[in-house]
């Protein structure tokens, strides 16, 4: 079964547009939620992270919204740019010794100019 | 380049062959992970390291797959008697031992089953 389910699968984008993910979980025992960028071919890199303790978390275009109660989080990506045109996913991992990292299907952010 | 290398990046090869693939993770890092992507997908766990114990394994992971970490550096991944489900991308990620680091990738081995 799908543990962080992420929607849409596909978004399109004008330049200078704002982009928005979002993700849900169910499991309680996730406390930690990473967002990754995919390039083609290219490994998955770290975007940005939230823990539940905070609400947003910003960097640069990029801000996670988080809604504990919900047990949803967004990824927004203000002022959109063609170089944003990438694969995002959202994860999330669980407390203890190590994190295994429960990903999302993944949406394709397609920027237009 | 310091980050997590992986080799070969493409494979080939017949159904019912053997393949292993390497990984050489960032080297401060003591944990190393596992994962396969397949297309249209987000990676999926296949298994952990912290050094070079081997300390979760996914349902995934069926007896044909072994992975090793025998030093704690780098490690190997291998498939015996490769089926036609088993080609994906399998990726490696590192990370340092403590809560909440954050997990760096490497670009993935692409394998193609013939």
């Amino acid at each position: 079964q799908q543990q962080v389910k992420q929607s849409p699968q596909s978004l399109i984008v004008q330049k200078g547009g704002i982009s928005i993910i979002n993700c849900a979980y169910e499991n309680t025992a996730f406390d930690y939620f990473p967002w990754y960028q995919q390039f083609p071919g290219k490994g998955p890199a770290l975007l940005i992270a939230i823990r539940p303790d905070v609400s947003e978390k910003k960097e640069g275009r990029f801000t996670i919204s988080f809604n504990k109660s919900a047990k949803q989080f967004s990824l927004h990506i203000m002022d959109s740019q063609p170089g944003d045109s990438a694969t995002y996913f959202c994860a999330a991992s669980p407390t203890g010794g190590y994190q295994k990292v429960t990903f999302g299907i993944g949406t394709k952010l397609q920027v237009i100019p | 380049d310091t980050g997590v290398s992986q080799d070969p990046r493409h494979k080939i090869t017949k159904r019912g062959q053997n393949v292993t693939f390497r990984c050489d993770p960032i080297s401060e890092h003591n944990r190393l992970y596992w994962y396969r992507q397949t297309l249209g997908q987000g990676p999926e766990f296949l298994t952990y390291f912290q050094n070079e114990a081997q300390l979760e394994k996914s349902r995934l992971l069926s007896d044909r797959f072994s992975a090793e970490r025998p030093k704690g550096s780098f490690s190997t991944l291998e498939i015996q008697r490769t089926e036609q489900g088993d080609s994906a991308m399998y990726l490696c990620a590192s990370s340092f031992d403590s809560s909440h680091q954050p997990q760096h990738f490497g670009d993935g081995t692409r394998l193609s089953i013939l």
